[in-house]
């Protein structure tokens, strides 16, 4: 079946500290692969996306590529703020279908 | 573009109550989805629209909960006889999708119904 692994939290960074959540999946077919951010008593907001092989989502200095020879789409960013704190969650929605599949999600606290 | 809108925002009820939350998607989404998010996991799928037609009910879904989408606009979510387990945030979302040529659209969510089971 379909599945996203991402790494546990929480992560804790320096303001202007490089970021790296990882994240794996394992899908039938061809997903399109996506960054979820969501921030205390709020619902999920699209951070970026990617729908095919070596497409590079981005979008608020966050990137991800999909690295499909390695089931992988991490996030990144180079410098990261204090309003960056959130949970993160990494999601695949395969080919045709309906329902996104996330992952546990990824805490980040960011301090100044 | 006003974004995915869910009432209420709280809901807290004595168990064995029913409850009952809404919600408004974008107005050109023709798909809607419900979701379950507990504490420190994921959002689970619950079921989901298109237009008015409810084509997948996860076996998450229990006997106690409906969901309907009578004019393939709004949508309500009922917990009957609600339970303690029934405690968490229900995420409404919405897409296009179904149509020729638009697959695999990313799913816009509201802000949730937390609900608070006594």
């Amino acid at each position: 079946g379909n599945s996203v692994t991402q790494m546990e939290g929480p992560v804790t960074l320096s303001e202007e500290a490089f970021l790296t959540i990882n994240c794996t999946y394992t899908a039938t077919g061809y997903p399109s692969l996506f960054w979820y951010v969501q921030y205390p008593g709020e619902g999920l907001q699209l951070l970026l996306k990617a729908t095919k092989a070596d497409d590079k989502g981005s979008n608020k200095g966050f990137e991800a590529t999909y690295r499909k020879e390695t089931t992988s789409f991490h996030l990144e960013k180079g410098s990261v703020q204090v309003s960056d704190s959130a949970v993160y969650f990494c999601a695949l929605l395969n080919t045709g279908g309906f329902k996104t599949i996330f992952g546990a999600g990824t805490r980040l606290f960011v301090k100044a | 573009d006003t974004g995915v809108s869910q009432d209420p925002r709280h809901k807290i009820t004595k168990r064995g109550q029913n409850v009952t939350f809404r919600c408004d998607p974008i107005s050109e989404h023709n798909r809607l989805y419900w979701y379950r998010q507990t504490l420190g996991q994921g959002p689970e799928f619950l079921t989901y629209f298109q237009n008015e037609a409810q084509l997948e009910k996860s076996r998450l879904l229990s006997d106690r909960f409906s969901a309907e989408r009578p004019k393939g606009s709004f949508s309500t979510l009922e917990i009957q006889r609600t339970e303690q387990g029934d405690s968490a945030m229900y995420l409404c979302a919405s897409s296009r999708g179904g149509r020729s040529g638009v697959f695999n659209q990313p799913q816009h969510f509201g802000d949730g119904t937390r609900l608070s089971i006594l």
